[in-house]
C-alpha cells in the first residue's frame, strides 16, 4: 500500500458527461502528480500541485482541469467527455519539492461508452 | 510526448535468468527513475540515477546511465515470478518538474 488513495477505483460514465477524480495523498507529501495511462498513448504526465499550487503542465486538455485544496487533497476534473478519454487515470504525490520518487495510487479506471 | 523508450517492449524468461532492459531518452536529464507496475495497478519506484552517477544497485538491481549516449539499462539479477511486471524508466530535465514516462518493457518469468 503505497499510502495515496484514488476514488473511485471504476467511473462507468457516458460520452459528454463531466466526472471529478478524487486524489489523497501519503501523510506530509505537498506534491501531486495527474497521470492518464491508455494503451494507445502510454503513460502521460497531466499536471502537477506543490502545496496547493500548480508547478507543471503537461500534455492535459482544456476540458481537463485539476486542483489542490488546502487539505493536499487533489481533484481531476473532466468535462466533455469523448470515448478516447476512457483510460486509467493516476494520481501519485512526493515528499516535497523534488520528483525523485513518487508513490502512486491504484488508479481510477474510466470508462466512457 | 513520450522523452524515454525502452527497450525490448517484451521480455520472456525462466526463474534463475538474468532480465536486462533498456531506456533510450532524448534530451539531458537531471535524473533517471525505474518504476515497476503489476498488471494495471500502481506503479513503484524501484530506483534513482542521478545524471552524475554512472551505475547504482539495490539488491536484485542493477542501473547503469550512459549520458553520452542518452541511454540507460535495468538488470534484475536471478529473477523470480514474482518480478513479472512492466517496466518503465522515468525521465526529468530537472528535480521539481514533470517526470516522464516511457513505454515500458513488459517482463514475463516463468517458474
Amino acid at each position: 500500500d503505497s499510502g495515496v488513495t484514488q476514488t473511485p477505483k471504476h467511473l462507468i460514465t457516458a460520452t459528454g458527461q463531466r466526472v471529478t477524480l478524487r486524489c489523497s495523498p501519503r501523510s506530509g507529501d505537498l506534491s501531486v502528480y495527474w497521470y492518464q495511462q491508455s494503451l494507445d498513448q502510454g503513460l502521460q504526465f497531466l499536471i502537477q500541485y506543490y502545496n496547493g499550487e500548480e508547478r507543471a503542465k503537461g500534455n492535459i486538455l482544456e476540458r481537463f482541469s485539476a486542483q489542490q485544496f488546502p487539505d493536499l487533497h487533489s481533484e481531476l476534473n473532466l468535462s466533455s467527455l469523448e470515448l478516447g478519454d476512457s483510460a486509467l487515470y493516476f494520481c501519485a504525490s512526493s515528499l516535497g519539492f523534488t520528483n525523485e520518487k513518487l508513490f502512486f495510487g491504484s488508479g481510477t479506471q474510466l470508462s466512457v461508452l | 510526448s513520450q522523452q524515454g523508450e525502452e527497450d525490448p517492449q517484451a521480455l520472456s524468461i525462466q526463474e534463475g535468468e538474468n532480465a536486462t532492459m533498456n531506456c533510450s531518452y532524448k534530451t539531458s536529464i537531471n535524473n533517471l527513475q525505474w518504476y515497476r507496475q503489476n498488471s494495471g495497478r500502481g506503479l513503484v519506484h524501484l530506483i534513482l540515477i542521478r545524471s552524475n552517477e554512472r551505475e547504482k544497485h539495490s539488491g536484485r538491481l542493477r542501473v547503469t546511465l550512459d549520458t553520452s549516449k542518452k541511454s540507460s539499462s535495468l538488470l534484475i539479477t536471478a529473477s523470480r515470478a514474482a518480478d513479472t511486471a512492466s517496466y518503465f524508466c522515468a525521465t526529468t530535465t530537472d528535480s521539481w518538474g514533470k517526470l516522464q514516462f516511457g513505454a515500458g518493457t513488459q517482463v514475463v518469468v516463468t517458474p
